[in-house]
Protein backbone atom coordinates (compact mmCIF):
# COMPACT_ATOMS: atom_id res chain seq x y z
CA UNK A 1 0.00 0.00 0.00
CA UNK A 2 1.05 3.75 0.29
CA UNK A 3 1.72 4.00 -3.46
CA UNK A 4 2.53 7.36 -4.97
CA UNK A 5 3.01 8.13 -8.88
CA UNK A 6 4.80 10.52 -10.74
CA UNK A 7 4.51 11.59 -14.23
CA UNK A 8 6.53 12.49 -16.54
CA UNK A 9 9.72 10.25 -15.09
CA UNK A 10 11.91 12.58 -17.38
CA UNK A 11 11.42 15.90 -19.32
CA UNK A 12 13.44 18.06 -21.51
CA UNK A 13 12.12 21.49 -22.05
CA UNK A 14 13.11 24.73 -24.05
CA UNK A 15 14.02 27.69 -21.90
CA UNK A 16 10.85 29.76 -21.71
CA UNK A 17 8.40 27.30 -21.94
CA UNK A 18 6.19 25.76 -18.90
CA UNK A 19 6.07 22.09 -17.84
CA UNK A 20 3.53 20.19 -15.82
CA UNK A 21 4.02 17.45 -13.33
CA UNK A 22 1.41 15.46 -11.75
CA UNK A 23 1.71 13.40 -8.36
CA UNK A 24 -1.46 11.01 -7.85
CA UNK A 25 -1.59 8.64 -4.44
CA UNK A 26 -3.07 5.19 -6.17
CA UNK A 27 -3.95 3.55 -3.18
CA UNK A 28 -4.76 6.42 -0.84
CA UNK A 29 -6.47 9.56 -0.66
CA UNK A 30 -3.76 12.12 0.29
CA UNK A 31 -5.25 15.08 2.44
CA UNK A 32 -1.30 16.96 1.93
CA UNK A 33 1.02 15.80 -0.28
CA UNK A 34 4.51 17.65 -0.72
CA UNK A 35 6.58 19.00 -3.33
CA UNK A 36 10.03 18.64 -2.87
CA UNK A 37 13.57 19.38 -5.16
CA UNK A 38 16.98 18.02 -4.86
CA UNK A 39 20.15 18.70 -6.20
CA UNK A 40 22.88 16.56 -7.02
CA UNK A 41 24.62 15.37 -3.75
CA UNK A 42 22.27 17.65 -1.45
CA UNK A 43 19.46 16.50 0.65
CA UNK A 44 15.56 17.48 -0.25
CA UNK A 45 14.54 20.72 -0.45
CA UNK A 46 10.91 21.47 0.58
CA UNK A 47 9.33 23.50 -2.24
CA UNK A 48 5.14 23.63 -0.48
CA UNK A 49 2.79 21.96 1.12
CA UNK A 50 0.08 21.12 -0.44
CA UNK A 51 -3.61 20.60 0.85
CA UNK A 52 -6.66 19.28 -1.03
CA UNK A 53 -9.06 22.07 -2.18
CA UNK A 54 -6.68 24.88 -0.64
CA UNK A 55 -3.92 27.28 -1.83
CA UNK A 56 -0.38 26.01 -1.29
CA UNK A 57 1.84 26.87 1.39
CA UNK A 58 5.52 27.55 -0.31
CA UNK A 59 8.50 27.40 1.84
CA UNK A 60 10.30 30.98 2.01
CA UNK A 61 12.50 31.34 -0.88
CA UNK A 62 10.36 29.74 -3.04
CA UNK A 63 8.36 31.96 -6.07
CA UNK A 64 4.48 31.12 -5.93
CA UNK A 65 4.15 32.48 -9.62
CA UNK A 66 7.00 30.56 -10.97
CA UNK A 67 5.88 26.91 -9.26
CA UNK A 68 2.29 26.83 -9.45
CA UNK A 69 0.77 23.82 -7.39
CA UNK A 70 -2.85 22.76 -7.77
CA UNK A 71 -4.30 19.90 -5.23
CA UNK A 72 -7.46 19.76 -7.24
CA UNK A 73 -8.35 16.16 -5.35
CA UNK A 74 -7.90 13.58 -2.69
CA UNK A 75 -5.10 11.93 -5.56
CA UNK A 76 -3.61 14.85 -7.48
CA UNK A 77 -1.58 17.00 -7.20
CA UNK A 78 0.23 19.26 -9.86
CA UNK A 79 3.29 21.29 -10.06
CA UNK A 80 3.78 23.84 -13.07
CA UNK A 81 7.17 24.99 -13.52
CA UNK A 82 5.96 28.32 -15.80
CA UNK A 83 9.26 30.39 -17.70
CA UNK A 84 11.57 27.53 -17.34
CA UNK A 85 14.93 28.04 -16.85
CA UNK A 86 18.70 26.39 -17.02
CA UNK A 87 18.73 26.77 -12.96
CA UNK A 88 15.84 24.90 -12.47
CA UNK A 89 16.60 21.94 -13.97
CA UNK A 90 16.71 19.45 -10.69
CA UNK A 91 14.88 16.43 -9.74
CA UNK A 92 11.62 17.18 -8.63
CA UNK A 93 9.91 14.71 -5.58
CA UNK A 94 6.25 15.04 -4.41
CA UNK A 95 4.78 12.94 -1.51
CA UNK A 96 2.24 11.74 -0.10
CA UNK A 97 0.94 12.03 3.57
CA UNK A 98 -1.78 9.62 5.55
CA UNK A 99 -4.70 11.31 6.48
CA UNK A 100 -4.22 10.37 9.83
CA UNK A 101 -0.40 10.13 10.04
CA UNK A 102 0.26 13.48 8.27
CA UNK A 103 4.06 13.29 8.77
CA UNK A 104 4.25 9.60 7.42
CA UNK A 105 5.04 10.72 4.26
CA UNK A 106 5.61 8.50 1.25
CA UNK A 107 7.65 9.62 -2.41
CA UNK A 108 6.87 9.42 -6.01
CA UNK A 109 9.74 8.09 -7.90
CA UNK A 110 10.04 11.78 -9.02
CA UNK A 111 10.61 13.71 -12.39
CA UNK A 112 13.85 14.96 -13.42
CA UNK A 113 13.55 18.24 -15.54
CA UNK A 114 15.88 19.43 -17.74
CA UNK A 115 16.23 22.83 -19.40
CA UNK A 116 18.16 23.33 -22.52
CA UNK B 1 15.79 26.82 12.82
CA UNK B 2 14.98 23.60 13.87
CA UNK B 3 17.84 21.45 12.79
CA UNK B 4 18.24 17.74 12.23
CA UNK B 5 22.46 16.18 12.34
CA UNK B 6 23.43 12.90 10.97
CA UNK B 7 26.44 11.68 11.46
CA UNK B 8 29.25 12.39 8.47
CA UNK B 9 30.09 9.77 6.15
CA UNK B 10 30.37 7.83 3.87
CA UNK B 11 30.28 5.03 6.26
CA UNK B 12 31.68 1.84 5.23
CA UNK B 13 30.77 -1.49 6.56
CA UNK B 14 31.76 -5.17 5.42
CA UNK B 15 28.83 -7.23 4.39
CA UNK B 16 27.09 -9.29 7.11
CA UNK B 17 28.48 -6.24 9.81
CA UNK B 18 26.49 -4.15 11.53
CA UNK B 19 25.73 -0.56 10.22
CA UNK B 20 24.89 2.05 12.64
CA UNK B 21 23.47 5.16 11.52
CA UNK B 22 22.49 8.15 13.76
CA UNK B 23 20.79 10.97 13.99
CA UNK B 24 20.19 14.00 16.48
CA UNK B 25 17.44 16.83 16.21
CA UNK B 26 16.77 20.23 18.08
CA UNK B 27 13.24 20.70 18.20
CA UNK B 28 12.11 18.74 21.51
CA UNK B 29 8.43 19.37 20.40
CA UNK B 30 9.21 16.43 17.50
CA UNK B 31 6.95 13.72 17.33
CA UNK B 32 7.50 11.19 14.78
CA UNK B 33 10.74 10.01 13.41
CA UNK B 34 11.52 8.27 10.01
CA UNK B 35 14.38 6.90 8.44
CA UNK B 36 14.31 6.75 4.18
CA UNK B 37 16.40 4.84 2.08
CA UNK B 38 17.51 6.85 -1.01
CA UNK B 39 19.67 5.04 -4.32
CA UNK B 40 21.60 7.00 -6.54
CA UNK B 41 19.11 8.78 -8.22
CA UNK B 42 15.48 7.88 -7.75
CA UNK B 43 13.63 9.21 -4.59
CA UNK B 44 13.11 8.10 -0.99
CA UNK B 45 11.88 5.08 0.07
CA UNK B 46 10.10 4.58 3.94
CA UNK B 47 12.06 1.89 5.48
CA UNK B 48 11.46 3.06 9.33
CA UNK B 49 8.99 4.75 11.23
CA UNK B 50 9.04 5.65 15.21
CA UNK B 51 6.98 7.53 17.48
CA UNK B 52 7.95 6.42 21.03
CA UNK B 53 10.98 5.48 23.38
CA UNK B 54 12.74 2.62 22.69
CA UNK B 55 13.56 0.26 19.71
CA UNK B 56 11.48 -0.78 17.03
CA UNK B 57 12.37 -4.22 14.85
CA UNK B 58 11.33 -4.75 11.38
CA UNK B 59 13.45 -7.33 9.67
CA UNK B 60 17.47 -6.94 9.87
CA UNK B 61 16.67 -3.00 10.94
CA UNK B 62 16.02 -1.69 14.41
CA UNK B 63 14.89 2.13 14.81
CA UNK B 64 15.82 3.25 18.45
CA UNK B 65 14.32 6.59 19.92
CA UNK B 66 15.47 8.50 22.86
CA UNK B 67 13.59 11.87 23.16
CA UNK B 68 15.24 12.58 26.10
CA UNK B 69 18.94 12.61 24.48
CA UNK B 70 16.90 13.75 21.32
CA UNK B 71 18.61 10.78 19.38
CA UNK B 72 17.00 8.65 16.87
CA UNK B 73 19.74 6.02 15.03
CA UNK B 74 19.32 2.95 12.65
CA UNK B 75 21.00 -0.41 13.09
CA UNK B 76 21.07 -2.37 9.95
CA UNK B 77 22.10 -6.35 10.68
CA UNK B 78 24.12 -8.65 8.44
CA UNK B 79 24.61 -5.28 6.19
CA UNK B 80 24.56 -6.46 2.56
CA UNK B 81 25.66 -4.70 -0.95
CA UNK B 82 21.71 -4.22 -1.86
CA UNK B 83 21.94 -1.63 1.20
CA UNK B 84 24.32 0.16 -0.29
CA UNK B 85 23.14 3.68 -0.39
CA UNK B 86 22.30 7.27 1.24
CA UNK B 87 20.02 7.03 4.68
CA UNK B 88 18.30 10.00 5.17
CA UNK B 89 16.82 10.51 9.08
CA UNK B 90 14.05 13.08 9.38
CA UNK B 91 11.97 14.37 11.84
CA UNK B 92 8.30 15.63 12.13
CA UNK B 93 6.31 17.32 14.53
CA UNK B 94 2.18 17.61 14.10
CA UNK B 95 2.43 21.33 14.51
CA UNK B 96 3.98 22.10 11.65
CA UNK B 97 1.30 20.46 9.47
CA UNK B 98 2.81 17.23 8.78
CA UNK B 99 6.54 19.02 7.43
CA UNK B 100 9.65 16.78 7.65
CA UNK B 101 12.80 18.20 8.28
CA UNK B 102 15.76 15.96 6.87
CA UNK B 103 19.04 15.44 7.48
CA UNK B 104 22.04 16.09 5.22
CA UNK B 105 22.09 11.56 4.63
CA UNK B 106 24.62 9.69 5.50
CA UNK B 107 26.25 7.37 2.65
CA UNK B 108 26.30 3.60 3.37
CA UNK B 109 28.47 1.55 1.32
CA UNK B 110 28.61 -2.16 2.19
CA UNK B 111 31.50 -4.00 0.76
CA UNK B 112 31.31 -7.63 -0.26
Amino acid sequence: GAVVSQHPSWVICKSGTSVKIECRSLDFQATTMFWYRQFPKQSLMLMATSNEGSKATYEQGVEKDKFLINHASLTLSTLTVTSAHPEDSSFYICSAALRDRVSEQYFGPGTRLTVT
Amino acid sequence: QKEVEQNSGPLSVPEGAIASLNCTYSDRGSQSFFWYRQYSGKSPELIMSIYSNGDKEDGRFTAQLNKASQYVSLLIRDSQPSDSATYLCAVGNYNQGGKLIFGQGTELSVKP
